[in-house]
């Protein structure tokens, strides 16, 4: 069956430092991958999306990399704040269909 | 900003009644989705419709119906509730083409007793 797999564990770093958050997917060929931030009692918000002849995108301070052989995608949030405290969502396409991982928590301390 | 509205926001029912959840946008877009979200589970696809009268079954159809009669409305019905269908469902529209972002709904907190 498809899968789109995350971090399961929440990633803490310090103000400042860049995080990097993975997505591993099986079973999918996805046309391209979109990344959400999701907080509490909210629903998702877009960030970015990568196609799968595209490498690298970037936007503001953040970069996502889609790795077909494989089969992943990086998202990089450099100089991170405490405001970038979220959970953080990897999605793949599926036809239509856009299907989710897990997500990962992240927490930036000052 | 695209106008996507749910409701009801929350609606606690018991088990064996039906329930409708409704999701209302305003712009026309082609595609809607539903969507459930549970702690462990994450984001998991209900049903989504590429147009009126045109649906198709996500990875956790399974006790779910829907409907979208219109284009503004697209209509998420639990013919009989259980509590394994107790969660968070959001409704959202794709913005732009084929490959465009998803816009999310405020969510609708469902229990069933």
């Amino acid at each position: 069956s498809q899968k789109i797999e995350q971090n399961s564990e929440a990633l803490n770093i310090q103000e400042g430092k860049t995080a990097t958050l993975t997505c591993n997917y099986t079973n999918y060929s996805p046309a391209y991958l979109q990344w959400y931030r999701q907080d509490p009692g909210r629903g998702p918000v877009f960030l970015l999306l990568i196609r799968e002849n595209e490498k690298e995108k970037r936007k503001e301070r953040l970069k996502v990399t889609f790795d077909t052989t494989l089969k992943q995608s990086l998202f990089h949030i450099t100089a991170s704040q405490p405001a970038d405290s979220a959970t953080y969502l990897c999605s793949a396409n599926s036809g239509y269909a856009l299907n989710f991982g897990k997500g990962t928590s992240l927490l930036v301390t000052p | 900003d695209a106008g996507i509205t749910q409701s009801p926001r929350h609606k606690v029912t018991e088990t064996g009644t039906p329930v409708t959840l409704r999701c209302h946008q305003t712009e026309n877009h082609r595609y809607m989705y539903w969507y459930r979200q549970d702690p462990g589970h994450g984001l998991r696809l209900i049903h989504y419709s590429y147009g009126v009268k045109d649906t198709d079954k996500g990875e956790v159809s399974d006790g779910y119906s829907v409907s979208r009669s219109k284009t503004e409305d697209f209509l998420l019905t639990l013919e009989s509730a259980t509590s394994s269908q107790t969660s968070v469902y959001f409704c959202a529209i794709r913005e732009g083409g084929d490959t465009g972002e998803l816009f999310f709904g405020e969510g609708s907190r469902l229990t069933v007793l």
